[in-house]
Order: structure tokens, then C-alpha cells, then sequence
């Protein structure tokens, strides 16, 4: 079965810093890769996704950048950071064969 | 556009009863639909699924049932535990896509 790696679990960082949360898969290769946020009391918004190495779809326009430089690592970024970037973060592994999608633990970030 | 809705955002069920979650969807390609749940501060977990050409899949205390021509599932919870007090999202994939649409999910609380 999959594990989903997610770190770190919190992040608290001033508004106009970077920010780096990194993914990472086990017990699969090849996986489709998905970066999702979850604002308080609101559904899963996906905000990119990746169906192989260097490969990434953004869904939403928005103040964050996706990249995936090994076939099981998926990282999100950001150069300036926004108030409105708060959130939980969600990294998601899956296949197109079995369609269930498998969930990391994922990160609180509270920018402040 | 909300292809995938879940108009109760909370339900509450007395302990050792069922639990009827429901979801709506408005587009006829979805030919797959899964149910997540979700812990607050924990990613969320696979539940069961079932593909359009089905009507009913069971998994234990669990059952969703599949009515295509009036785009709606229903997750069935028989008997109700505490340990099923959690967010559940119920989730659809197009076919040939990488993508699954999220309901906003439904906030069960079973009551002791």
C-alpha cells in the first residue's frame, strides 16, 4: 500500500516569505501526484497536478508553483507568500488504473 | 460551476442508528464516484466506491448506493459508531481524467 509524506506538519510564516512543503510517495511508482487546499470549513480545491516527472497542471491561477523532480516527490512553492495562501495542504498520490486517490497527513501553514 | 454537491454541510445520528449521506452530481460523464473521510488536521482517507455501472456496493457497515438517472449516491452507515464522527466528502471522476470533482462535504456527528 501507498504512504504519503508530507512536512512539515504546521508552518507559521510572515506574509511576503517564501515557502517550500514537499511531498513524497512510497510503495508505488509512476503515481499521478496532487497538491489540494483546504480552507477552514470548505471542500478540497485542487491547486496542481502531475502525471509524470516535470509534468504540471494548475488548475488554479494563483500565487503558487508546483514541481515534481523525482517520480515520487512532489513540491509546492511560493516566492512571497500571502495572507490569503493560509490553509491546510494536501498531497495526494493515485493512478489512473485504481482511480482512488491516497492522502498524505498535511500541513497547516498560517501565514501571519 | 459545482458539478459534485453536498447540501447538508452537517447531520447529526444517535449512536447505533444509520447514517444517510447524499451527494448530487450534475454531469452524465462521471463514471466513477468514491466517498472519503476526513479527521480534523488529518488528510483524508479512502472509504468505498462504486462505478456508474453499478447500483450498490457494500463494504461492511458502509453501502453507497448509485441512482444515475437522478445523479445522486448516498453512503449508508449501519450501525452508527462514534469513531465515525468525521467530514465525509463524496468525490467523482471523469472519465479518461486525472482529475476527481469534490463534494464540500458533510460534517457527521453521531451523538452517544
Amino acid at each position: 500500500s501507498q504512504t504519503i509524506h508530507q512536512w512539515p506538519a504546521t508552518l507559521v510564516q510572515p506574509v511576503g516569505s517564501p515557502l517550500s512543503l514537499e511531498c513524497t510517495v512510497e510503495g508505488t511508482s509512476n503515481p499521478n501526484l496532487y497538491w489540494y487546499r483546504q480552507a477552514a470549513g470548505r471542500g478540497l480545491q485542487l491547486l496542481f497536478y502531475s502525471v509524470g516527472i516535470g509534468q504540471i497542471s494548475s488548475e488554479v491561477p494563483q500565487n503558487l508553483s508546483a514541481s515534481r523532480p523525482q517520480d515520487r516527490q512532489f513540491i509546492l512553492s511560493s516566492k512571497k507568500l500571502l495572507l490569503s495562501d493560509s490553509g491546510f495542504y494536501l498531497c495526494a498520490s493515485g493512478s489512473a488504473v485504481t482511480y482512488e486517490q491516497y492522502f498524505g497527513p498535511g500541513t497547516r501553514l498560517t501565514v501571519t | 460551476d459545482q458539478q459534485v454537491k453536498q447540501n447538508s454541510p452537517s447531520l447529526s445520528v444517535q449512536e447505533g442508528r444509520i447514517s444517510i449521506l447524499n451527494c448530487d452530481y450534475t454531469n452524465s460523464m462521471f463514471d466513477y464516484f468514491l466517498w472519503y473521510k476526513k479527521y480534523p488536521a488529518e488528510g483524508p482517507t479512502f472509504l468505498i466506491s462504486i462505478s456508474s455501472i453499478k447500483d450498490k456496493n457494500e463494504d461492511g457497515r458502509f453501502t453507497v448506493f448509485l441512482n444515475k438517472s437522478a445523479k445522486h449516491l448516498s453512503l449508508h452507515i449501519v450501525p452508527s459508531q462514534p469513531g465515525d464522527s468525521a467530514v465525509y466528502f463524496c468525490a467523482a471522476r471523469k472519465d479518461s481524467n486525472y482529475q476527481l470533482i469534490w463534494g464540500a462535504g458533510t460534517k457527521l456527528i453521531i451523538k452517544p
